[in-house]
């Protein structure tokens, strides 16, 4: 059981160029997030995925994309990236009934210059 | 003003004292949680209350939810106790919203 599984752990991109960060997890849940943490400023909801086949914003969606590939999978992608994009993100799953614990990924580290 | 504010932002005590920190929120909410993030690391969900207490090990989180207020205890804590503590609640949607994080250092 790996959990939530996360890709790349490190990456630096230049300003414009685009990358997608991918995300799986082996507990069956339903819900799946993409959060950013940047110093200070406590973890911010960019999207969430409350089942397969919905996404919705959260507080910082500008300047990313979703996709729910399947219940597996939810990947975030950057199509046009910006050094305010500098950030570390998480991915993480709930199971259903939104009563559950969330487990997170171990993070991806990213760099825009 | 923050939905979630946690205090202190920061705490640096000695080995084997007794730690609280404390969260207060705003909103009605459907569960809090307590997560704990080790230096460089990743998240680690501690525990996730509705009412009342829950224990594990030596760590204690208790919730009032008539008075919007949470508290994470650890009692005879340990330099591997240091990490950032999170408080996030739930309100309705299958969201979080977090605190900022309390920074915790143990001294041995």
């Amino acid at each position: 059981n790996a959990g939530v599984t996360q890709t790349p752990k490190f990456q630096v991109l230049k300003t414009g160029q685009s990358m997608t960060l991918q995300c799986a997890q082996d507990m069956n849940h339903n819900s799946m997030y993409w959060y950013r943490q940047d110093p200070g400023m406590g973890l911010r909801l960019i999207y969430y995925s409350a089942s397969e086949g919905t996404t919705d914003k959260g507080e910082v969606p500008n300047g990313y994309n979703v996709s729910r590939l399947n219940k597996r999978e939810f990947s975030l992608r950057l199509e046009s990236a910006a050094p305010s994009q500098t950030s570390v993100y998480f991915c993480a799953s709930m199971g259903s009934g939104g009563a559950g614990e969330q487990f997170f990924g171990p993070g991806t580290r990213l760099t825009v210059l | 003003k923050n939905e979630v504010e946690q205090s202190p932002q920061n705490l640096t005590a000695q080995e084997g004292e007794f730690i609280t920190i404390n969260c207060s929120y705003s909103v009605g909410i459907s569960a809090l949680h307590w997560l704990q993030q080790h230096p460089g690391g990743g998240i680690v969900s501690l525990f996730m209350l509705s009412s009342g207490k829950k224990k594990h090990g030596r760590l204690i989180a208790t919730i009032n939810i008539q008075e919007k207020h949470s508290s994470l205890h650890i009692t005879a804590s340990h330099p591997r106790d240091s990490a950032v503590y999170i408080c996030a609640v739930r309100s309705g949607a299958q969201k979080l919203v977090f605190g900022q994080g309390t920074r915790l250092t143990i001294n041995p």
